[in-house]
């Protein structure tokens, strides 16, 4: 069964500090994606990234960066967590238009 | 830039009720238009995707959507409601086929009333 797996199901956190997000895929797919989810305003789009050592920029990367090593894993990276990040975090991997999902991380900021 | 809009915020259905969900986007070209269902505490699952060809696609428990291109709408239906499908819906599409980058609707929560 093909799977997205992500480190961790809640994460508590404190302003300021760096927050690492990790995500791993067995699909060997090239795109892979970070969103954000928060109620009344859906999925939006944080990075993806297209290849090993690829990114681009989504919608909302102000405060985000990415990392991407090897294919099978994507990062996540908060610098210095502030309290609007507080969210549920999705990670997707993707081939041929069809996207599988990660179960989420829901993270706080206090 | 392309978006998705979802008018139901919240829907509220008893069982056996008949379901229609709307989705309206907005890009002149070729797209490819998807549904996703996220039930209570589970991730996002695919319900169905039009790429091409038959505008009426079919999904998984029974759900159907219509592309119509003239209206850019993608209309997410159900003929008869279960108290399991209680989730939050979201529309979604895809213009940029070559990133693969996917812009969501809001979502809509459908409460089912047993």
């Amino acid at each position: 069964d093909v799977k997205v797996t992500q480190s961790s199901r809640y994460l508590v956190k404190r302003t300021g500090e760096k927050v690492f997000l990790e995500c791993v895929q067995d699909m060997d797919h090239e795109n892979m994606f970070w969103y954000r989810q928060d109620p009344g305003l859906g999925l939006r789009l944080i990075y993806f990234s297209y290849d090993v050592k690829m990114k681009e920029k989504g919608d909302i990367p102000e405060g985000y960066s990415v990392s991407r090593e090897k294919k099978e894993r994507f990062s996540l990276i908060l610098e210095s967590a502030s309290t609007n990040q507080t969210s549920m975090y999705l990670c997707a991997s993707s081939f041929m238009r069809q996207k599988i999902f990660g179960s989420g991380t829901q993270l706080s900021v206090l | 830039a392309q978006s998705v809009s979802q008018h139901n915020h919240h829907v509220i259905l008893s069982e056996a009720a008949s379901l229609e969900l709307g989705c309206n986007y907005s890009y002149g070209g070729t797209v490819n238009l998807f549904w996703y269902v996220q039930y209570p505490g589970q991730h996002l699952q695919l319900l169905l995707k039009y790429f091409s060809g038959d505008p009426l696609v079919k999904g998984i428990k029974g759900f159907e959507a219509e592309f119509i291109k003239s209206k850019f709408s993608f209309n997410l239906r159900k003929p008869s409601v279960q108290w399991s499908d209680t989730a939050e819906y979201f529309c979604a599409v895809l213009s940029n086929f070559g990133n693969e980058k996917l812009t969501f609707g809001t979502g809509t929560r459908l409460t089912i009333i047993p």
